[in-house]
């Protein structure tokens, strides 16, 4: 069974507008974490938020939020104000266990296109 | 600060030369790890370091890998008579030894392999 499972292959997204781009993930352990990554055309991952499965809250940094919900088992990403700039291939990742070892097993990705 | 660095970033070479590809961590950070990523793909965990111990190797790095980290700073991977099936991009992230942020690993801007 896939560990992360990202369903949506492509999204698009006009300029300011708000996007989610969904995550499930699938773990025995208790204690993980999950993280969000942007690729954008030029290859390197660059990252944006982490939630650990201990959080009570949902993790935020600047336009970035992970809806996270962990009877569910998802943790969405959700982008505000989306800008040109964000159009990327976008990762979701899952390190189990305590982060003394955080190897990490990822998506396969969701593309977002921003459109003026 | 300066992030994760790889050399070189773009490799082409023939089917059965040797490559090896240099990662310079972030200067801090006593973890090290080495991922690929074939299109379509998220990166896929190869090995990881922890200072020169190397603590884990996927059973995806065959023994035409090999992976060092001589004195706890800078790692190379090495790939032996390369396949065509070896073209991919091989990622370096670094991470710090404590828990904070979850163990978030930083990653650089990769090497991409190409075997003709």
């Amino acid at each position: 069974a896939q560990k992360i499972t990202q369903t949506q292959p492509g999204m698009f997204v006009q300029e300011k507008e708000a996007v989610t781009l969904d995550c499930t993930y699938d773990t025995s352990d208790p204690s993980y974490g999950l993280f969000w990554y942007k690729q954008p055309s030029s290859g390197e991952m660059i990252f944006l938020i982490y939630q650990g499965s201990y959080d009570q809250q949902n993790a935020t940094e600047g336009r970035y939020s992970l809806n996270f919900q962990k009877a569910r088992k998802s943790a969405n990403l959700v982008i505000s104000a989306s800008q040109l700039g964000d159009s990327a291939m976008y990762f979701c990742a899952m390190r189990e266990g305590f982060s003394g070892y955080s190897t990490l097993t990822f998506g396969k990705g969701t593309m977002l296109l921003v459109s003026p | 600060d300066t992030g994760v660095s790889q050399d070189p970033r773009h490799k082409i070479t023939k089917r059965g030369q040797n490559v090896t590809f240099r990662c310079d961590p972030i200067s801090e950070h006593n973890r090290l790890y080495w991922y690929r990523q074939t299109l379509g793909q998220g990166p896929e965990f190869l090995t990881y370091f922890q200072n020169e111990a190397q603590l884990e190797k996927s059973r995806l790095l065959s023994d035409r890998f090999s992976a060092e980290r001589p004195k706890g700073s800078f790692s190379t991977l090495e790939i032996q008579r390369t396949e065509q099936g070896d073209s991919a991009m091989y990622l370096c992230a670094s991470s710090p030894g404590t828990s904070g942020g979850g163990g978030t690993q930083y990653f650089g801007p990769g090497t991409r392999l190409t075997v003709l």
